[in-house]
């Protein structure tokens, strides 16, 4: 089947614009994550869904992020008043609920690069 | 709250060398333990768990709870291993996962 899908794959947009990225999971997976991976700074946690619980946004930067996931499915991460240090690669991924198995299955990721 | 730690940003091994890959952990509970791998240009993926107790592409890694480590090893590294590894932990029960910043390892020829 398919697995975790990413768009766009490349955004370029200029400072101070909102950029929205989309997210769609492994059909059936209840977990949905957010990651950013920056040169140099590995994997950063932003944010987490699991079902119909309320997210854990932790991990968001500042409140010029914000996610959400519509029916349980897709999901979409809105970055408002785009900085440069907000250029990096998101990741998205999905993991079933079965407890059983964690195992995060990875997008492609969005590469955003900010002018 | 659960902590990944992996001290090594760069790893630089020659080929045939053996390589270890460290990773320490902080969790009140019960941990579950994992090794994710990307490769140049393709999607981050899973490579080993602890609860599994395999050994993947010549990798092993032993949960040691009393040094809360998690060490990624392999006896002979080659060049096809070179990549960006992190270690994960979750508390087990539950999808909440963390990630340690990742170790880059560079296998040379």
């Amino acid at each position: 089947g398919a697995g975790v899908s990413q768009s766009p794959s490349n955004k370029v947009t200029e400072k101070g614009k909102d950029v929205e990225l989309r997210c769609d999971p492994i059909s059936g997976h209840t977990a949905l994550y957010w990651y950013r991976q920056s040169l140099g700074q590995g994997l950063e946690f932003l944010i987490y869904f699991q079902g119909n619980s309320a997210p854990d946004k932790s991990g968001l930067p500042s409140d010029r992020f914000s996610a959400e996931r519509t029916g349980g499915s897709v999901s979409t991460l809105t970055i408002q008043r785009t900085q440069q240090e907000d250029s990096a690669v998101y990741l998205c991924a999905s993991s079933p609920s079965s407890t059983s198995s964690y195992e995060q299955y990875f997008g492609p990721g969005t590469r955003l690069t900010v002018t | 709250a659960q902590r990944v730690t992996q001290p090594e940003k760069l790893l630089s091994v020659f080929k045939g060398a053996p390589v270890e890959l460290k990773c320490n952990y902080s969790y009140s509970g019960s941990p579950e333990l994992f090794w994710y791998v990307q490769y140049s240009r393709q999607r981050l993926q899973l490579l080993l768990r602890h609860i599994s107790r395999e050994s993947i592409k010549g990798f092993t890694a032993d949960l040691n709870k009393g040094e809360t480590s998690f060490h990624l090893k392999k006896p002979f590294a080659q060049e096809e291993d070179s990549a960006m590894y992190y270690c994960a932990l979750s508390g087990r029960g539950n999808n909440d996962m963390r990630f340690g910043a990742g170790t880059r390892l560079t296998v040379k020829p």
